[in-house]
């Protein structure tokens, strides 16, 4: 079934560590987008990519970093982790940036940062 | 930017209609509502989304009042399945949905 994958789907990282997470998508949309979750807080922007070699900053981009490449990947790496990185990530895609408002979302990758 | 505003959480009986408030007051002219779900620890899922006139999908009903400061997602005959989290977002900015905290719809037997 076409959509988003991310990896790992769990992960528990030391504190300093470096580490990036994967998101891939093979429905050839053009926008894609990273969020964490937590817990009261819902979801927050913290990089988006409109298309392939752009990327814009979101709502909490700090210590973290993006890519996009190509169509079909967006990394999210985290340079140094920090406990307060400790969250669930979700990469999602829509098919274009401006008009649709349909968000695809992946199943999410929990992390612990100890 | 517009926000939206939802109560923490609300019960509804099997088999009944389900109807999920949101306030959009400041929504501007351009702007869409749309509403997603999010089922337990699963990625969010698109229900549907509408500028002014009433929308209807498989899933769901949106209705938006006249002024659009607020709308109503309405599930017709809930399941269990349709327990969740249920988030009303406007669009703000560029592409970028801004989710907030939802409701937590709880669909009891």
């Amino acid at each position: 079934i076409a959509g988003i994958t991310q990896a790992p789907t769990s992960q528990i990282l030391a504190a300093g560590r470096r580490m990036t997470l994967r998101c891939t998508q093979d429905m050839r949309h053009n926008a894609m987008y990273w969020y964490r979750q937590d817990l009261g807080l819902g979801l927050r922007l913290i990089h988006y990519s409109n298309t392939a070699g752009t990327t814009g900053k979101g709502e909490v981009p700090d210590g973290y970093s993006v890519s996009r490449a190509n169509t079909d990947d967006f990394p999210l790496t985290l340079a140094s982790a920090v406990p307060s990185q400790t969250s669930v990530y979700f990469c999602a895609s829509s098919l274009l940036a401006g008009d649709s408002g349909e968000l695809f979302f992946g199943e999410g990758s929990r992390l612990t940062v100890l | 930017d517009a926000k939206t505003t939802q109560p923490p959480s609300m019960d509804c009986a099997e088999g009944r209609a389900a109807n999920l408030p949101c306030n959009h007051s400041t929504i501007s002219g351009n702007e869409y509502v749309y509403w997603y779900r999010q089922i337990h620890s699963q990625g969010p899922q698109y229900i549907i989304h509408g500028l002014k006139n009433n929308e209807t999908n498989e899933m769901a009903s949106l209705i938006i009042t006249e002024d659009r400061k607020s709308s109503t997602l309405i599930l017709p005959h809930a399941t269990l399945r349709d327990t969740a989290v249920y988030y009303c977002i406007v669009r703000v900015g560029f592409q970028k949905l801004v989710f907030g905290t939802g409701t937590r719809l709880l669909v009891s037997p």
